[in-house]
C-alpha cells in the first residue's frame, strides 16, 4: 500500500462549526504533515508530526488544531474558521521520523474545504 | 535565504512537442535536496524526482528527463514529445541539510496545458 488516504474529499461548514479532517498512510512512515493549499499558490506547511511527537507548527491559528493518534494517522481539528480558511488541505508523509531532509513526501489527494 | 523560482507561471503547447519548465534555486547550504511534483487537477501532489547537491548526473525516465545544473543553480525538467495528460502544475522544490524538519520550499509552479 503505497498511498496516502484523505477525508472527507470535500467539507462545506458555517463559521461556527467544528469538524475534522482525516488522513491515513500505512506505508510506515514516521514523518506526516499537514499543508494547506489555495488557488493557483504552493503548498503553505501548516504542522509536521515526528514519531508521533509535534516537531513543526508554523505559527498556525489556534483554530486549527493538529491530533497523531498513531504512527498511521493524521488529524486535523477545525473549530470557528473564517471564510479565508477555504483551501485544499493536504496530507503528507515520508519515510523518517524527523523529517529528515532527503526523503521524498508522499501526499494524499487532499480535502477541499469551504467556510461559509 | 533560500528560494526558488519558476519563472514560467503558464505554459501552453500542442501533443508531441518537446516543453522544459525552468527552476533556479537559491541556497547558502552546500548539500541539499532538489524535486519535482505533479499536481494534475485531481489535486494530489506526485513525487517525480529527487536530486542531491553532489550528484549533477542528468537523469532521464521515460519521456521525462531533468538537467541539473549547479553552476547556475538550476534545475529544469523537459518533457519530450508531450501528451494531454502531462496537463498539470508542476512545483520544483528545496529542502536543505541542515534545515529542520525536512520543510520543502516550493517555487511557484507551472500550470502546463497540453492541448490535443
Amino acid at each position: 500500500d503505497t498511498e496516502v488516504t484523505q477525508t472527507p474529499k470535500h467539507l462545506v461548514m458555517g463559521m461556527t462549526n467544528k469538524k475534522s479532517l482525516k488522513c491515513e498512510q500505512h506505508m510506515g512512515h514516521r514523518a506526516m504533515y499537514w499543508y494547506k493549499q489555495k488557488a493557483k499558490k504552493p503548498p503553505e506547511l501548516m504542522f509536521v508530526y515526528s514519531y508521533e511527537k509535534l516537531s513543526i507548527n508554523e505559527s498556525v491559528p489556534s483554530r486549527f488544531s493538529p491530533e497523531c493518534p498513531n504512527s498511521s494517522l493524521l488529524n486535523l481539528h477545525l473549530h470557528a474558521l473564517q471564510p479565508e480558511d477555504s483551501a485544499l488541505y493536504l496530507c503528507a508523509s515520508s519515510q523518517e521520523g524527523l523529517a529528515v531532509s532527503y526523503n521524498e513526501q508522499f501526499f494524499g489527494p487532499g480535502t477541499r474545504l469551504t467556510v461559509l | 535565504a533560500q528560494k526558488v523560482t519558476q519563472a514560467q507561471t503558464e505554459i501552453s503547447v500542442v501533443e508531441k512537442e518537446d516543453v522544459t519548465l525552468d527552476c533556479v534555486y537559491e541556497t547558502r547550504d552546500t548539500t541539499y535536496y532538489l524535486f519535482w511534483y505533479k499536481q494534475p487537477p485531481s489535486g494530489e501532489l506526485v513525487f517525480l524526482i529527487r536530486r542531491n547537491s553532489f550528484d549533477e548526473q542528468n537523469e532521464i525516465s521515460g519521456r521525462y528527463s531533468w538537467n541539473f545544473q549547479k553552476s547556475t543553480s538550476s534545475f529544469n525538467f523537459t518533457i519530450t514529445a508531450s501528451q494531454v495528460v502531462d496537463s498539470a502544475v508542476y512545483f520544483c522544490a528545496l529542502s536543505e541539510v541542515y534545515n529542520q524538519g525536512g520543510k520543502l520550499i516550493f517555487g511557484q509552479g507551472t500550470e502546463l496545458s497540453v492541448k490535443p
